[in-house]
């Protein structure tokens, strides 16, 4: 499965978008782009995923670049709760996650 | 709205002893999985199981771990001999499906503390 690039870290004020973004310039053209948030140390929770259309879900949306190689996961309207340990999964399918570090985000009040 | 069940939330064992968690995956899903935690490292990926046999297991998945689904709703992950680097968070997860374009849904956890 391709690797990804998160940043480690963003921060976002309360009622504002967090953008989240990741690359993943080694994707092959089967493979899916997902999202899960952790928080805390509760389980991962899916948020969205897609292949190369965008998505939108009532949590999130995905834009994912027209070459594949990047996408970004926008929270339109982070709240406190969102503050989490973001993951950006490039697979085939659900099959088998591989977990990187994520981005942790920080939504301020 | 339907969630992956995890029992017990935290269990605390002593080295050498057997420990069973136990999870309840969403009712029509037909792959199961568990992944773990090691406090402040990634989540990683221990086995999947798939008509009652393991589809795939990573390294850390060895002879001390099995999975097994005693009935039709639990879906149980053994450690037999546990060790005090076992402690962890482990996570079971489900999925309608084992193909593309499906999505995994995970517990909340069990704490699994060796002392």
């Amino acid at each position: 499965d391709a690797k990804t690039t998160q940043p480690p870290s963003m921060d976002c004020a309360e009622g504002r978008a967090a953008n989240l973004p990741c690359n993943h310039s080694t994707i092959s053209g089967n493979e899916y782009v997902y999202w899960y948030r952790q928080i805390h140390s509760q389980g991962p929770q899916y948020i969205i995923h897609g292949l190369k259309n965008n998505e939108t879900n009532e949590m999130a949306s995905l834009i994912i670049t027209e070459d594949r190689k990047s996408s970004t996961l926008i929270l339109p309207h982070a709240t406190l709760r969102d503050t989490a340990v973001y993951y950006c999964i490039v697979s085939h399918s659900s099959y088998k996650l591989i977990f990187g570090s994520g981005t942790r985000l920080l939504v301020r009040p | 709205e339907p969630e992956v069940t995890q029992t017990p939330s935290h269990q605390v064992t002593q080295m050498g002893q057997e420990v069973i968690l136990r999870c309840v995956p969403i009712s029509n899903h037909l792959y199961f999985y568990w992944y773990r935690q090691i406090l402040g490292q990634k989540v990683e990926f221990l086995v999947s199981f798939y008509n009652n046999e393991i589809s795939e297991k990573s390294e850390i998945f060895d002879d001390q771990f099995s999975v097994e689904r005693p009935d039709g709703s639990n879906f149980t992950l053994k450690i037999r001999s546990t060790k005090l680097e076992d402690s962890a968070m482990y996570f079971c997860a489900s999925s309608e499906a084992g193909g593309e374009n499906t999505e995994a849904f995970f517990g909340q956890g069990t704490r699994l503390t060796v002392v």
